[in-house]
C-alpha cells in the first residue's frame, strides 16, 4: 500500500542553517505529494506542493522536489528562523479514485536564536 | 471567521461519557475529514465524507461514529468514551482529491479521565 516516512525528529538548527528534512514515499501510479506545517496550537497548514515528477513546490523560501527516479520529496530551505520552529509533516495523495491522503509522522524543527 | 472551525476547542470528559466534536465549512468543499493527532504516529484517518450522502469508516474507525448534517457541518461522536481515545482531533476539508490538498480546522485537544 501507500506509505510516506519522515526522517525523525527532534531537529535542532541554529538561526540561518540550512534545513532539510527528508520524505521518501511508496505509492501506486503518480500521487500528488504535499509538505503541511503545524504551527504549536494550531492545525496544519499546507506548505508546498507538486504534482508531477520534477515539479518543484515553494513557499515562503522552503522548496521540493517531487523525485520519481528516487521517490522523495524532501523539504529545503537555506536560512531558517526561529519563526520557523514547528511541525512538518510530508503526505502524499493516491490518484487511484479513492480518499488516500497518507500524511507521515512528523518532524519538529527547532530554531535556537 | 475561520474557514473550518472546530468546536470545542479543548474538551475533558470522564470514561463512559458520550461527546461530540463538532465541525463546520465557509470552504463550499465537498469532502470533509476527521483525523486524530497522536504523538509520533502522525495523523490517522477516522471518518471522511464525500459528500452528504457517503460516508467512509478510515483506518481507526472503531469507537467512533458521524454525521454529515449538511454539506458544511461534519460532526465526530465517541459513543462511550475511553483514556486511549485522548487525542488531538483535526477535520479537513478538500475541494476533490489530488492536487489540492486539505484545508484543516485548528483542531480539539480531548482528554478522557
Amino acid at each position: 500500500g501507500n506509505s510516506v516516512t519522515q526522517m525523525e525528529g527532534p531537529v535542532t538548527l541554529s538561526e540561518e542553517a540550512f534545513l532539510t528534512i527528508n520524505c521518501t514515499y511508496t505509492a501506486t501510479g503518480y500521487p500528488s505529494l504535499f509538505w503541511y506545517v503545524q504551527y504549536p496550537g494550531e492545525g496544519l497548514q499546507l506548505l508546498l506542493k507538486a504534482t508531477k515528477a520534477d515539479d518543484k513546490g515553494s513557499n515562503k523560501g522552503f522548496e521540493a522536489t517531487y523525485r520519481k527516479e528516487t521517490t522523495s520529496f524532501h523539504l529545503e530551505k537555506g536560512s531558517v528562523q526561529v519563526s520557523d520552529s514547528a511541525v512538518y509533516f510530508c503526505a502524499l495523495s493516491s490518484t487511484s479514485g479513492t480518499y488516500k491522503y497518507i500524511f507521515g509522522t512528523g518532524t519538529r524543527l527547532k530554531v535556537l536564536a | 471567521d475561520a474557514d473550518v472551525t472546530q468546536t470545542p476547542r479543548n474538551r475533558i470528559t470522564k470514561t463512559g461519557k458520550r461527546i461530540m466534536l463538532e465541525c463546520s465549512q465557509t470552504k463550499g468543499h465537498d469532502r470533509m475529514y476527521w483525523y486524530r493527532q497522536d504523538p509520533g504516529l502522525g495523523l490517522r484517518l477516522i471518518y471522511y465524507s464525500f459528500d452528504v450522502k457517503d460516508i467512509n469508516k478510515g483506518e481507526i474507525s472503531d469507537g467512533y461514529s458521524v454525521s454529515r448534517q449538511a454539506q458544511a457541518k461534519f460532526s465526530l461522536s465517541l459513543e462511550s468514551a475511553i483514556p486511549n481515545q485522548t487525542a488531538l482531533y483535526f477535520c479537513a476539508t478538500s475541494a476533490k482529491v489530488g492536487g489540492y490538498g486539505y484545508t484543516f480546522g485548528s483542531g480539539t485537544r480531548l482528554t478522557v479521565v
